[in-house]
């Protein structure tokens, strides 16, 4: 089943010590998405990829980083977490339709990191 | 300024009963596209429906359905003989031309369905 996979599902990181998210897609969607949610909250974007052009959300934090190395792998790349970064990671991807909108987004299980 | 309402924040019924799910939105653009997603306990957000804003035909799936009104800027969402398995938070979301059709939640709605 094609599908949005991200790994691993549950990560415990110490606070400064960088972690790395990953998220695979077998969708062939040319537009994926990185999300941050934090309890009894709505997500909230952190960047999306349209191909390889990368586009950052205003208020996303330097801290965090994100690869696309090709169409089906995209990495989070969180340099120095802090205990504020304890939430749901959640990667999502969609495919543009003619005339630039674009098709509602597929979302992975999401990734629960912890920051101690 | 914001642009999805989900005024109840938590909603508990008895299995069988029918419950409705407020979403009201705020554009200014004449395109747009406004979605449901599921997020039950495990945490991954399912996609339920997307519907454009030329279409305001209500849709029916199974006990699922929707009833969108743009003279009220509503996009309600009913469950018919609801069953636990229901119990998740449910999302609306619009996507906007002018807002480069990212996506603009609501702040959800917790669903609690009970035995």
């Amino acid at each position: 089943d094609a599908m949005v996979i991200q790994n691993p599902r549950y990560q415990v990181t110490q606070f400064g010590k960088p972690v790395t998210l990953s998220c695979s897609q077998t969708l062939n969607h040319n537009v994926m998405y990185w999300y941050q949610q934090k309890s009894s909250q709505a997500p909230k974007l952190l960047f999306h990829y349209y191909d390889k052009d990368f586009n950052n959300e205003a208020d996303t934090p330097d801290n965090f980083q994100s690869r696309r190395p090709n169409t089906s792998f995209c990495f989070l790349d969180i340099r120095s977490p802090g205990l504020g970064d304890t939430a749901m990671y959640l990667c999502a991807t969609s495919r543009e339709r003619p005339g630039g909108s674009y098709n509602e987004q597929f979302f992975g299980p999401g990734t629960r990191l912890t920051v101690l | 300024a914001q642009k999805v309402t989900q005024a109840q924040t938590e909603i508990s019924v008895v299995e069988k009963e029918d419950v409705t799910l407020d979403c009201v939105y705020e554009t200014r653009d004449t395109t747009y596209y406004l979605f449901w997603y599921k997020q039950p306990p495990s945490g991954e957000l399912v996609f339920l429906i997307r519907r454009n804003s030329f279409d305001e035909q209500n849709e029916i799936s199974g006990r699922y359905s929707w009833n969108f009104q743009k003279s009220t800027s509503s996009f309600n969402f009913t469950i018919t003989a609801s069953q636990v398995v229901d119990s998740a938070v449910y999302f609306c979301a619009l996507s906007e031309a002018g807002s480069n059709y990212q996506l603009i939640w609501g702040a959800g709605t917790k669903l609690i369905i009970k035995p």
